[in-house]
This record gives C-alpha cells, structure tokens and sequence, in this order.
C-alpha cells in the first residue's frame, strides 16, 4: 500500500520567512496530493492540493510542487504569518483506492513575530 | 453551509461502556469518512460510506467498532466495549461526487476512556 513520509516533523520559522515542508510517497500510481491545515482544536483543512498531471499550483502565498519521478511533492509557504502556525498534513492517493488518503504523520509550524 | 457537524464535542467514559459518536455530512455530498486521530498513529481512516452504503471498512481496528449511515444526513461510529486504547480525536468528513478528493473534516470528538 502506500506510504507517505513528511519532513520536518517540527518547523520554527520568523515572520516574514519562508517555510517549505517536504513529503515523499511510494505508490507510482498515486495521482492525487491535497495539502490538510490543522489548527489547535480542529479539524483538518483542505488548503491546496495538486494531481499528476500538474508540476506545481499557487494559490497566493501557499503553492505546491511535485516531481512524480522522484515521487516527492513540497508545500511552500511565502511571507509567513502568524496565523500560519498549525499542523500541516500531506496526503497521497492511490489510484486504486478511491478516497483512502494515506496521510504523512505532520508538520507542526511555529510562526514567532 | 454549516459544515460537517459532529456530536458530542467531548466524551469522557469508562472502560466497558458503550460510546456512541455522531456524524452529519454536508448536505449533497455522497461519501461520508470516519477517521481517528492519536499521537503515535497520525491521522487513520476507519471507515468510509458511499450512497450511505459501507464501502470499505479495513481501517476498523476490532469488533468492538462499527458504524452506520442510516440515511444521507446522518451517521455513528459506535465502540462497545471502550477500551482506554481507543482515547484519541475522531473525526467525520464527507466529500462530494463531482469534486473527486476534496474531503472536508469535522471538528471532531475527543474521546477519553479511563
């Protein structure tokens, strides 16, 4: 099945700076990568996702890349901002399991002023 | 859209009691999902529905869990017995047809067995 790792698993970043979290998948077929915000006492937040045939999307300050051959796909984040600060998920989806998101174990960002 | 609405916001119970969660999708999505949330095993599907029906539930972790989707606008996820092993964050989401992938979470029940 599908594999999904994520790095770093902890990111402090200055307001203003940028962050950039990184996720690698095992399943070649996986054609779908959403990116999930999570804040204290939430539920997870779709705030951008990407499929295969796509090598980076940008929705203002957030964008995402991939790169199916190395099967690896990235979440920026330009000119942080406080309200940045929350646990960001990867997730993959195989093409064989309709909606069974694998999930990466999470990204915990600190935005500090 | 009040989003998906899940009920009760916290559940504090005892080891062997029956523990009953609740779920109302957004109305007009079609796939309903039941995740659990916990420190050492991230974010894990249990189960998800299509059309009300159970489609796949290989992520159910024992017997002691199921659950059900009587109609569209509603479902439950219940544990009988509790174990404190099943302390985490349970969350529902339901995704629509036509926009394939996009699921939308609730807020959650934090569910503490002791």
């Amino acid at each position: 099945g599908e594999n999904v790792e994520q790095h770093p698993s902890t990111l402090s970043v200055q307001e203003g700076d940028s962050a950039v979290i990184k996720c690698t998948y095992s399943d070649s077929a996986s054609n779908y990568f959403p990116w999930y915000k999570q804040e204290l006492g939430k539920g997870p937040q779709l705030i951008i996702d990407i499929r295969s045939n796509v090598g980076e999307k940008k929705d203002q300050r957030i964008a995402v890349t991939l790169n199916k051959t190395a099967k690896h796909f990235s979440l920026h984040i330009t000119e942080t901002q406080p309200e940045d600060s929350a646990v960001y998920f990867c997730a993959a989806d195989p093409t064989d399991s309709w909606g069974k998101l694998q999930f990466g174990a999470g990204t915990q960002v600190v935005v500090t002023p | 859209d009040a989003g998906v609405i899940q009920s009760p916001r916290h559940e504090v119970t005892e080891m062997g009691q029956e523990v009953t969660l609740r779920c109302k999708p957004i109305s007009g999505h079609d796939y309903l999902f039941w995740y659990r949330q916990t420190m050492m095993r991230g974010l894990e599907l249990l189960i998800y529905f299509n059309n009300n029906v159970p489609i796949d539930d290989s992520g159910m972790p024992e017997d002691r869990f199921s659950a059900k989707m009587p109609n569209a606008s509603f479902s439950t996820l219940k544990i009988q017995p509790s174990e404190p092993r099943d302390s985490a964050v349970y969350f529902c989401a339901s995704s629509r047809v036509v926009s394939s992938y996009e699921q939308y979470f609730g807020p959650g029940t934090r569910l503490t067995v002791t």
